[in-house]
């Protein structure tokens, strides 16, 4: 099955403590994005990558880092949590954005983070 | 920049006809999507426009007018399981893809 794959799905954890939130998508897409989501500002865009050891920042990247290794994985990393990066966040992919019919993106169940 | 907007919330009755409006100002343009969100789940993909006109999908249709940097998904014969947030997203100068707050439909007997 198609799928994007993320996890932890919930994770609570303290100030400070580094954290990796894993991505992995099985449809050879080359675009990945992170997104968080809060309530009353949306979807906004962390990172993103076009394709392996091509990564770009988004609209909101501080406090977050990423890897893009291989085409399947993009972890999200947090390397001193504070208590503003509590959030929903999304890992999607897709063939690429612009303007071909068949590029929307393809979003992971979410990670729902508490820090504390 | 990209700015996006679209109503926060809306109310529509099963079996009804409901239109979601977006409008956009963006730097370039290359596409518009819209996408459902149910309450704690991922946001699913609906349709997508990137020239004037209308895409009809079922019970759902998109309306693009790129003059007028405007969008709006139309729902048809509404269900219960409507009931959800509906994004709008476009796709700017350098591919960039910048999604609006989402508009909340509840959907009532």
């Amino acid at each position: 099955e198609a799928q994007v794959t993320q996890n932890p799905r919930y994770l609570i954890t303290v100030t400070g403590k580094k954290l990796t939130v894993t991505c992995s998508q099985n449809m050879n897409h080359e675009y990945m994005s992170w997104y968080r989501q809060d309530p009353g500002l949306g979807l906004r865009q962390i990172y993103y990558s076009m394709n392996v050891e091509v990564t770009d920042k988004g609209d909101v990247p501080e406090g977050y880092k990423v890897s893009r290794k291989e085409k399947r994985n993009f972890p999200l990393i947090l390397e001193s949590p504070s208590p503003n990066q509590t959030s929903l966040y999304f890992c999607a992919s897709s063939k690429g954005p612009g303007n071909s019919y068949n590029s929307p993106l393809h979003f992971g169940n979410g990670t729902r983070l508490t820090v504390t | 920049g990209q700015n996006i907007d679209q109503p926060t919330e809306m109310t529509a009755t099963e079996g009804a006809i409901v239109q979601i409006n977006c409008t956009y100002q963006t730097s370039g343009f290359n596409g518009l999507f819209w996408y459902q969100q149910h309450a704690g789940e991922a946001p699913t993909f609906l349709s997508y426009n990137v020239l004037d006109g209308l895409e009809e999908k079922g019970r759902f249709s998109s309306f693009l007018s790129r003059s007028k940097g405007y969008s709006y998904l139309l729902l048809k014969e509404l269900q219960m399981k409507d009931s959800a947030s509906y994004l709008c997203a476009v796709v700017g100068g350098y591919q960039k893809v910048t999604f609006g707050i989402g508009t909340k439909l509840q959907v009532i007997p």
